[in-house]
């Protein structure tokens, strides 16, 4: 298995335009989780999935942000319109702690995202 | 709720020197702790989990309940540790989502 993949690994946009991010979970995880990091705030949990299903939107900044799972192996985030202070690393991660039998997430490669 | 508090944002150390990077957290019940590691461009990963209690690149963490601390220690940094640290906390075997600290970076140099 490649691990957890998520495209584009970089993101350069203008402020205003619109922006999605995409991952791929390992296959036969059934939780997704989308983070944001930046110098400022570290490691920030955005939103996560079971099964396909929001489970937490409580960390999603505002309405710009939005994000969905429309099956098992993939999953979105979109910015729009996005804005300078969006500039971030956005990791993508997902895990199977039913199967584990504890909560390890593995992690994507993230995408650097630009806004300028 | 739950609370992870890592207070070094920054940790630097010369190579064999002991390092300790300190992870305090607030939550309730019994958690599990972990502690993540990001080396420059490389995936956030796993180090290790406070269940299994073992050794891993030479370091251990121990669970302090009573001090509600989980503490990264190493007796003798390399310089391939340098690396962000993330401690986090996931509530139970249950647990779904884990809470992440702040982060700590730690430069060993030569």
């Amino acid at each position: 298995d490649a691990g957890v993949i998520q495209s584009p690994r970089h993101e350069v946009t203008e402020m205003g335009q619109e922006v999605t991010l995409r991952c791929k979970p390992i296959s036969g995880h059934d939780y997704l989780f989308w983070y944001r990091q930046t110098m400022m705030r570290g490691l920030e949990l955005l939103i996560y999935f079971n099964n396909n299903v929001p489970i937490d939107d409580s960390g999603m900044p505002e309405d710009r942000f939005s994000a969905k799972m429309p099956n098992a192996s993939f999953s979105t985030l979109k910015i729009q319109p996005s804005e300078p202070r969006d500039s971030a690393v956005y990791f993508c991660a997902s895990s199977s702690p039913g199967l584990a039998g504890y909560n390890e997430q593995f992690f994507g490669p993230g995408t650097r995202l630009t806004v300028l | 709720a739950q609370r992870v508090t890592q207070p070094e944002k920054l940790l630097s150390v010369f190579k064999g020197a002991p390092v300790e990077l300190k992870c305090n957290y607030s939550y309730s019940g019994s958690p599990e702790l972990f502690w993540y590691v990001q080396y420059s461009r490389q995936r956030l990963q796993l180090l290790l989990r406070h269940i299994s209690r073992e050794s891993i690149k030479g370091f251990t963490a121990d669970l302090n309940k009573g001090e509600t601390s989980f503490h990264l220690k190493k007796p003798f940094a390399q310089e391939e540790d340098s690396a962000m640290y993330y401690c986090a906390l996931s509530r139970g075997p249950s647990g779904s989502r884990l809470t992440f600290g702040e982060g700590t970076q730690l430069t060993v140099n030569p």
